[in-house]
């Protein structure tokens, strides 16, 4: 069985600040992807990453960075210089990877809610 | 930027009644999947569509809910008798391959009264 814990259910912070949301799975998979999405107010998913379980390399775009360790299980997102408009649900996705055709489904953690205030 | 549609964007149904919720996938997906997101909750998987047959399907995809894509292009959720759990915020994902990132819908939110 797969499980995301996303253990921060709330962070608040003001603006400008840096700020790191944690993510810790769990998976029996040798190879699996784990995922980054932002849920803003108006409720949509947006795809922010997608990490492999190969590739242990730390990713920057912008003031988002992510930190993988396989070593502890962890996906780590860190927003540098926050902004009010960073402020969103936050959630971390795992999926397991298939030697056969099928399409899988993400597991997802219960999301951190960040609150950037001005 | 193509994106996945969905239709209606909110859904208002009496219990024990069938609903069906849609999608257009982005047209160079090939692989379709539902989500829920009950208010305030993580976001669950439902099914996973591949080939014109299901591929994956979780615990909450019971008897009551099915997926068709009757057209080639429509991909639909259907379930046939509401319940008040069933109230949430359903959101249907595509993929262009198996290992691409699923991208998402806009959601639709049903409410059952």
């Amino acid at each position: 069985a797969q499980k995301v814990t996303q253990a921060q259910t709330e962070i608040s912070v003001v603006e400008k600040e840096d700020v790191t949301l944690d993510c810790v799975y769990e998976t029996r998979d040798t190879t699996y992807y784990l995922f980054w999405y932002k849920q803003p107010p108006s409720g949509e998913l947006v795809f922010l990453i997608r990490r492999n379980s190969f590739d242990e390399q730390n990713e920057i775009s912008g003031r988002y960075s992510w930190n993988f360790q396989k070593s502890t299980s962890s996906f780590n997102f860190t927003i540098t210089a926050s902004q009010v408009v960073d402020s969103a649900v936050y959630f971390c996705a795992l999926r397991k990877t298939y030697s056969g055709g099928g399409a899988d489904g993400l597991t997802f953690g219960k999301g951190t809610h960040l609150i950037i205030q001005p | 930027e193509p994106e996945v549609t969905q239709t209606p964007s909110h859904q208002v149904t009496q219990m024990g009644q069938e609903v069906i919720l849609r999608c257009v996938p982005i047209s160079n997906h090939l692989y379709f999947y539902w989500y829920r997101q009950i208010l305030g909750q993580k976001v669950e998987f439902l099914v996973s569509f591949y080939n014109n047959e299901i591929s994956e399907k979780s615990e909450i995809f019971d008897d009551q809910f099915s997926v068709e894509r009757p057209d080639g292009s429509n991909f639909t959720l259907k379930i046939r008798s509401t319940k008040l759990e069933d109230s949430a915020m359903y959101f249907c994902a595509t993929g262009q391959g198996q290992i691409q990132p699923q991208h998402f819908g806009d959601g639709t939110r049903l409410s059952i009264l």
